[in-house]
This record gives C-alpha cells, structure tokens and sequence, in this order.
C-alpha cells in the first residue's frame, strides 16, 4: 500500500523566517497531496493541496509543490508568524482513490 | 455552516464495554471516512462510507469493529468489547460528491480505555 514519509518531525524557526517541510510517497498512482494543520486538541485543519497535474500552487504566505517524478513534494510557510505553530500533516490518495494516507506530521514551532 | 459534527467529544469506557461513536457530516457532504490517530502519531484510514454503504473498509480492523452510515441520521463507528489498545482519537471527515478527496474533518472523538 501506499507510504508516506514525512520529515522533519520538529522544526523551529524564528518569527519571519520560512519553514519548509517535505514529504515522499510510493504509490506512482497517487494524484492529490493535501496539507493538514493541526492546533493541540484540535481538528486537522486543510490549508492547502494540489493534484497532479499541477506542479505549484500557491494561497499567500503558503505554497505546495510537487515533482511527480521523484514522487515527493513539499509545503513552503513565508513571513512565519507564532500563530503558524501546530503538527503540519502531509497525505496521499491511495490506490483505492479517497482513502488518504498521512505522513506521521512535523512539529512546527514559531518564536517571537 | 456548522461543519462536521462528531460526538461524543470525549468517551470514557472499560475493556469489554461498546464504544459509540457518531458522525454528523457538512451540510450538502455524501461522504464519510472515518480515521484513527495515536498519540504523536499520524492519521490512520479505518472505512469510508457513503449513505447505505460501506465503500472501502480496508483499513477497519478485522473483529469488534463497524461502521454505517444509514439513510437517515448520523454515521457510527462502533467498537465492541473494547480493550485498552483502542484507546486513541477517532476523527471523522466529509467530502461532497464530486470532490471526495477534499475532506474535511470533525473535531474528534477521544476514547480513553480503562
């Protein structure tokens, strides 16, 4: 079945800087990667995705990219702000279609 | 738009008890995927359903575990005779038909197993 890896498990940046986080998957047949941001004892929360017919997108201070190829793609954050701190989840649609299958998430930290 | 109700938010229960556990999708939303997080851990698939059928059910454990999601009403996920390895959050998440791999998730049910 499908694999997703997801890494770095925790990154700490300063206010203003940018925090990229980047994620493998296995399935060639995969064709839509959202992102996830979850708050402690909250609900995941999509903030961004894209499909595979699309290379780049981007919603303000956030960008995704994808490279089909080498079957990995990442979330870029610009201008951090503290409120940007929270477990960031990557996924891939399976084989099957809906069902997604989630990276094990990073922890974002954002200091003044 | 109240968006996808899940309750209980929290559920307390001892090994050999029955967990209920329902799902209340967004307004307009066909479909329901239910989904298991450990703690500092990612989300697990468990089942997804549409109304009055279950779809993919690949990722529900084999025994004391099922799912409906009936014409009428919210969807369950139920677990009998719990044990304390199925302590663990339980989300739900919708998509509307057209779009089912937009999903967008409740707040969660806590299950603690004492």
């Amino acid at each position: 079945g499908e694999n997703v890896e997801q890494h770095p498990s925790t990154l700490s940046v300063q206010e203003g800087d940018s925090a990229v986080i980047k994620c493998t998957y296995s399935d060639s047949a995969s064709n839509y990667f959202p992102w996830y941001k979850q708050e402690l004892g909250k609900r995941p929360q999509l903030i961004i995705d894209i499909r595979s017919n699309v290379g780049e997108k981007k919603d303000q201070r956030i960008a995704v990219t994808l490279n089909k190829t080498a079957k990995h793609f990442s979330l870029h954050i610009t201008e951090t702000q503290p409120e940007d701190s929270a477990v960031y989840f990557c996924a891939a649609s399976g084989n099957s279609g809906y069902a997604l299958n989630f990276g094990k998430g990073t922890s974002l930290l954002v200091t003044p | 738009n109240a968006g996808v109700m899940q309750n209980p938010r929290h559920l307390v229960r001892r090994r050999g008890q029955e967990a209920r556990l329902r799902c209340s999708p967004m307004k307009g939303h066909s479909h329901v995927y239910w989904y298991r997080q450990l703690p500092e851990e990612g989300l697990k698939f468990m089942v997804y359903l549409q109304k009055e059928n279950i779809i993919d059910e690949s990722g529900m454990p084999k025994e004391r575990f099922s799912a409906e999601f009936p014409k009428e009403g919210p969807s369950i996920l139920r677990i009998q005779q719990v044990v304390r390895g199925d302590s663990a959050a339980y989300f739900c998440a919708s998509s509307p038909q057209g779009s089912e791999e937009t999903q967008y998730f409740g707040p969660g049910t806590r299950l603690l197993v004492l």
